[in-house]
C-alpha cells in the first residue's frame, strides 16, 4: 500500500517554464511533507518543507502548496534552470514518529 | 550545516561475502538515524530505524539476520549486508535526525551503491 504517490515518473519542461511536480498521499495522519532532490548515484537533498498547518511555502524560485483536503500537494518551480533536471521525491511524515515516507520520484528534464 | 558521511560510496563483492557500510555524523550527535534502499524505479524504502545503545527497529518484510544494524556510538551507524546475493545489488542510503529533532533536521548521506557479483 503506497501512502505517497507520485503517479508522474517523468516530466519534460522548457527552460525558463514553469515545472509543476504532483504528490498524492492517503494517510491523513501525515503532518509534515518535504520535497527531496535527487542527482544520480548521490543522496537526496532536502529542498523545501511544509507544515499541515500551512497551505503554502515559497523559497525563492521553489513554492509548496498543500491541499489537505484533496491530500494532495506540489512542488512549483519558476522559472525552470537546466540545473534542475533531476529526480524529485515527495515525502512525508506523521507526528507519531520520525519516519520519513517516500513517494517513487518523478524524473524532471529541463529542455534547453 | 549538518552532514552525515556514507562510506563507500560504491563496493562491488562476490557473492555469499559480507559488506560494512558506514553512516558517520560530522558535526553532531545523532541518537536516531535510518537505512533506506533504493530499487530501480521505485521508492526509498526504509529498511530499519537505528537507535543508538540499543536494537535496531525493522520495517515488514526485511530480514534482521541479513541486514545487521548497528548504532554503536551518537555518530556512527553501520549496516551490514551478510552472505550478500545479487538481488542485494541496491542503492543503500542512511539519513539521520540532526539539530532541534523530528524531521525538521533530516539529512542524508550520500549513499553506496553495492554490486554483487
Amino acid at each position: 500500500d503506497q501512502q505517497v504517490k507520485q503517479n508522474s515518473p517523468s516530466l519534460s519542461v522548457q527552460e525558463g517554464r514553469i515545472s509543476i511536480l504532483n504528490c498524492d498521499y492517503t494517510n491523513s495522519m501525515f503532518d509534515y511533507f518535504l520535497w527531496y532532490k535527487k542527482y544520480p548515484a548521490e543522496g537526496p537533498t532536502f529542498l523545501i518543507s511544509i507544515s499541515s498547518i500551512k497551505d503554502k511555502n515559497e523559497d525563492g524560485r521553489f513554492t509548496v502548496f498543500l491541499n489537505k483536503s484533496a491530500k494532495h500537494l506540489s512542488l512549483h518551480i519558476v522559472p525552470s534552470q537546466p540545473g534542475d533536471s533531476a529526480v524529485y521525491f515527495c515525502a512525508a511524515s506523521d507526528f507519531r514518529d520520525d519516519k520519513i515516507i517516500f513517494g517513487k520520484g518523478t524524473r524532471l528534464h529541463i529542455l534547453p | 550545516g549538518a552532514v552525515v558521511s556514507q562510506h563507500p560510496s560504491r563496493v562491488i563483492c562476490k557473492s555469499g561475502t559480507s559488506v560494512k557500510i558506514e553512516c558517520r555524523s560530522l558535526d553532531f550527535q545523532a541518537t536516531t538515524m535510518f537505512w533506506y534502499r533504493q530499487f530501480p524505479k521505485q521508492s526509498l524504502m526504509l529498511m530499519a530505524t537505528s537507535n543508538e545503545g540499543s536494537k535496531a527497529t525493522y520495517e515488514q518484510g526485511v530480514e534482521k539476520d541479513k541486514f545487521l544494524i548497528n548504532h554503536a556510538s551518537l555518530t556512527l551507524s553501520t549496516l551490514t549486508v551478510t552472505s550478500a546475493h545479487p538481488e542485494d545489488s541496491s542503492f543503500y542510503i542512511c539519513s539521520a535526525i540532526t539539530g532541534t529533532g523530528g524531521v525538521y533536521g533530516y539529512t542524508f548521506g550520500s549513499g553506496t551503491r553495492l554490486t554483487v557479483v
